[in-house]
């Protein structure tokens, strides 16, 4: 089982934000940088967010991350329908010297 | 443009050995970590492990390690994930991504790039 923990779900309306957690520990969240990842269905997984709250080129600044202690969040703003897919963050974990992902949320738009 | 190219679907039966590749293109694939990446149907991504083709230093998850071997030759910018013995478990889509780590001990590893993935189905 995943060592950080997202809600299974989330939603809103259109326009509105939106707000998935992902919760870790001190051997991952609390010491290493937090990514995000997008998976539209049938598709590979996009970098979203990475080193905590950076942007790729191309992604809009409607998507934005942060970290506090061993939780991080990804707040997407202006909802649209097109953010109708799954949200996975992931970090490298001491411990298990090795990359974790998040249990993964899927975001409806209402 | 960088980018990763898998291998085709693969249909094994169980027992039967597999090997799928990934290779890049539009960078220097020796500098950079390959990861690869399980998702199983319907469920979510998990980790296997990470290669980096210069010196071929490779880490494997807990989960993954003893049960496949990851390699890769950077003379053809290649990577590879393989399996000895096949199991019914092991059917799943399977990812190669580009890693990259500016801090030099993996702390802020993130993988950039995805190849399409490799679908392995293991049925008898």
């Amino acid at each position: 089982q995943s060592v950080l923990t997202q809600p299974p779900s989330a939603s809103g309306t259109p326009g509105q934000r939106v707000t998935i957690s992902c919760s870790g520990s001190s051997s991952n969240i609390g010491t290493n940088t937090v990514n995000w990842y997008q998976q539209l269905p049938g598709t590979a997984p996009k970098l979203l967010i990475y080193d905590n709250n950076q942007r790729p080129s191309g992604v809009p600044d409607r998507f934005s991350g942060s970290k506090s202690g061993t939780s991080a969040s990804l707040a997407i703003s202006g909802l649209q329908s097109g953010d109708e897919v799954d949200y996975f963050c992931a970090a490298w974990d001491d411990s298990l010297n090795g990359y974790v992902f998040g249990t993964g949320t899927k975001v409806t738009v209402l | 443009e960088v980018q990763l190219v898998q291998s085709g679907a693969e249909v094994k039966k169980p027992g039967e050995s597999l090997k799928i590749s990934c290779k890049g293109s539009g960078y220097s694939f020796a500098t950079y970590w390959i990861g690869w990446v399980r998702q199983m149907p319907g469920k979510g991504l998990e980790w296997m492990g990470i290669i980096y083709p210069g010196d071929s230093d490779t880490r494997y998850s807990p989960s993954f390690q003893g049960q496949v071997t990851i390699s890769a030759d950077k003379s053809i910018s290649t990577a590879y994930l393989q399996w000895s013995s096949l199991k019914a478990s092991d059917t799943a889509m399977y990812y190669c991504a580009r890693g990259y780590d500016s801090s030099g001990y993996l702390y802020s590893y993130y993988m950039d790039v995805w190849g399409k993935g490799t679908t392995v189905t293991v049925s008898s």
